[in-house]
């Protein structure tokens, strides 16, 4: 089982849709949890951590299900600079230490 | 407020030579990752350094790697005697501290350097 896993899509949806993608991992005991953005070939940026109640960031919303072990995005009334990747991160502790490891990513067009 | 410097942006090597890629984190940074991206695949690992420090490098594939992160100075991955395999986009991240700590502790990236081995 891969340590992060996310369906790639592509996500095709008409601006304005809600869409909402979904991550799992495989580590009980991580603790912190991230989804980056990723526009093509420029480097990832920081869309928001995961709290363990729940966040909320404009039209972002993010979950967290320590149970089931997956953590979820929500994207609202989306516009068509919401296309990207978005990656789910999750640190994973290892004999070094901790380190963030990156999910594939899921890729996210949004169209007129 | 600098954030995460790489440079250079694009390197072309011929098969067999080596690679230099620099990286100066953000300010007040001590902790410094780097991971590589291949063509349409997902970021991996590679190594976690501090000051002078290696700490985590598994990652890294065993030979013709290598990476230091200088007390003074920047981070610098060196890849020997490239092979085009190694063609991919390179990404120094920068922490205040160990990161997965908390959800205080994210990483910023840089913008990378693509390496194109012919």
């Amino acid at each position: 089982r891969k340590e992060v896993e996310q369906d790639p899509g592509p996500f095709n949806v008409p601006e304005g849709a809600t869409v909402a993608f979904n991550c799992t991992y495989s580590n009980s005991a991580s603790q912190s949890f991230f989804w980056y953005r990723q526009d093509c070939r420029k480097e990832p940026k920081l869309l928001m951590s995961v709290y363990s109640s729940g966040n909320e960031d404009g039209r972002f919303t993010a979950q967290l299900n320590r149970a089931s072990q997956y953590i979820s995005l929500l994207i609202r009334d989306s516009k068509l600079s919401d296309s990207a990747t978005y990656l789910c991160v999750v640190n994973i502790l290892t004999g070094g230490g901790n380190k963030l490891t990156f999910g594939t990513g899921t890729q996210l067009k949004v169209e007129l | 407020n600098a954030g995460v410097m790489q440079n250079p942006r694009h390197l072309v090597r011929r098969r067999g030579q080596e690679a230099r890629l620099r990286c100066s984190p953000m300010k007040g940074h001590s902790h410094v990752y780097w991971y590589r991206q291949l063509p349409e695949e997902g970021l991996k690992f590679m190594v976690y350094l501090q000051k002078e420090n290696i700490i985590d490098e598994s990652g890294m594939p065993k030979e013709r790697f290598s990476a230091e992160f200088p007390k003074e100075g920047p981070s610098i991955l060196r890849i020997q005697q490239v092979v085009r395999g190694d063609s991919a986009a390179y990404f120094c991240a920068s922490s205040p501290m160990e990161v997965g700590l908390s959800y205080n502790s994210p990483l910023h990236f840089g913008n990378g350097t693509r390496l194109t081995v012919t």
